[in-house]
């Protein structure tokens, strides 16, 4: 069975700078899908980046950015710039890749709380 | 163009107690995936409809079941609550095709507390 693990409870940071959250996960699949989202107080999931692991290319939205080490089973979330809004919750997501008539399932990590200081 | 929608928003259910949660996903999908979120916890994949039928179903007993409708809404239900149901129940929808790198779309979920 997959599973993802975050280390860090809670991650606090300055405005303007710059904080890297960590996920390492388990799989023995070689074809997958990871995953950062965003849950603010509003409690609603935001997806935040996507990664395939087929591609070795790290993936990029404007301020976020991920750092994909596939052997090492390492997938962290890179935010810089870093905005009062982009206080929440974060949780870092594996899924399987869809077969016959399924869709893999996410399976998240327990989150990272981070705090953003003025 | 909405997004997925979730019904209600806040549920206080006794012990013992019956529940139906509601989800309209967003439009365009055809795939709705539930999830329980205890407080403090990433969520748990409860199960995933789709053509109206269950095709996953993670570590959740009997108690849990489900519904999903010709226009792809879905239910979800719960027997005889327990304490422990008190979570944030998760919708997710989504566009079922062989090769997908979609993160599904969330609702805003149900807050449900069991007294």
């Amino acid at each position: 069975a997959q599973t993802v693990t975050q280390s860090q409870p809670e991650m606090s940071v300055q405005e303007a700078e710059t904080v890297t959250l960590s996920c390492t996960y388990d799989t023995s699949e070689s074809d997958y899908y990871l995953f950062w989202y965003k849950q603010p107080p509003s409690r609603q999931m935001i997806l935040v980046i996507r990664q395939e692991a087929y591609k070795q290319q790290n993936a990029t939205e404007n301020r976020f950015s991920v750092n994909f080490q596939k052997a090492a089973k390492s997938f962290s979330l890179k935010i810089s710039d870093s905005q009062l809004g982009d206080a929440a919750m974060y949780f870092c997501a594996y899924r399987s890749p869809n077969y016959g008539g399924s869709q893999g399932n996410l399976i998240f990590g327990k989150g990272t709380k981070l705090s953003v200081k003025p | 163009d909405a997004g997925v929608t979730q019904s209600p928003t806040h549920l206080i259910k006794t012990r013992g107690q019956q529940v139906t949660l509601r989800c309209s996903p967003k439009s365009g999908h055809d795939t709705v995936s539930w999830y329980q979120q205890a407080l403090g916890q990433g969520p748990q994949f409860i199960f995933q409809y789709y053509e109206e039928e269950e095709r996953q179903r993670g570590n959740f007993p009997d108690r849990f079941s489900g519904h999903q409708f010709p226009n792809y809404s879905s239910e979800l239900n719960v027997n005889a609550l327990l304490l422990g149901d008190s979570a944030l129940y998760l919708c997710a929808s989504s566009f079922n095709r062989r090769r997908s790198d979609d993160g599904y779309t969330f609702g805003s979920g149900t807050r449900l507390t069991v007294v």
